[in-house]
């Protein structure tokens, strides 16, 4: 039982470069969420999944995109990286939203040139 | 507005000394829950705690121990002999009721975090 799994764990892009971070839970769990991390601010919420199929904006949405193709899977897309795109971002899964524990992946760190 | 406040940016103590966390959070709802994470250099988030707002009970789990008040909206931790292994940056989160507003679906609100620093 892996829990949360993401890919890469480090990448380097530069300005304007495109990529994508796979997220992966065995869980079985219906809600899916991306985070990001950076420094003194806590973590804030980019885009959350309430389902597969579904998608939904967080709090810091702008420049990101994501998937939930399949139950298991939470893809967060950069189209097109910005240096204020730097930072470490965090998946997270939970059993459903009201309250439940969301526990999270090892995180990927992002630098943006 | 900030939910969640961590006044502490950063606690140092020497190991075998108590630290406690100081978590303030801001709320309309009856229904709620608060979170601790333990972030340790490797960073990865770990889950510590998890209480709902009907349970005031203070909890203990080995040398953590909780202290939730509702009437002064705190949620603080305390390390007891704190060791090496507990220097890391924890987080207090909350998760509001459905109920209240347009973008209250249950979120995870972090705060800022604590860097606790345990030296020999």
């Amino acid at each position: 039982n892996a829990g949360v799994t993401q890919t890469p764990k480090f990448r380097v892009l530069k300005t304007g470069q495109s990529m994508t971070l796979l997220c992966a839970q065995d869980m079985n769990h219906e809600y899916m969420y991306w985070y990001r991390q950076d420094p003194g601010m806590g973590l804030r919420l980019i885009h959350y999944s309430v389902g597969e199929g579904t998608t939904a904006k967080g709090e810091v949405p702008d420049g990101y995109n994501v998937s939930r193709l399949k139950k298991q899977n939470f893809l967060l897309g950069l189209e097109s990286a910005a240096p204020s795109q730097t930072s470490v971002y965090f998946c997270a899964s939970s059993y459903s939203i009201r309250g439940e524990t969301q526990y999270f992946g090892p995180g990927t760190r992002l630098l943006v040139l | 507005a900030q939910k969640v406040t961590q006044a502490q940016t950063e606690i140092s103590v020497v190991e075998k000394e108590d630290v406690t966390l100081d978590c303030v959070y801001e709320t309309r709802d009856t229904t709620y829950y608060l979170f601790w994470y333990k972030q340790p250099p490797s960073g990865e988030l770990v889950f510590l705690i998890r209480r709902n707002s009907f349970d005031e009970q203070n909890e203990i789990s080995g040398r953590y121990s909780w202290n939730f008040q509702k009437s002064t909206s705190s949620f603080n931790f305390t390390i007891t002999a704190s060791q090496v292994v507990d220097s890391a940056v924890y987080f207090c989160a909350l998760s509001e009721s459905l109920a209240m507003t347009t973008d209250s679906w249950g979120k995870l609100q972090f705060g800022a975090g604590t860097q606790v620093v345990v030296t020999p």
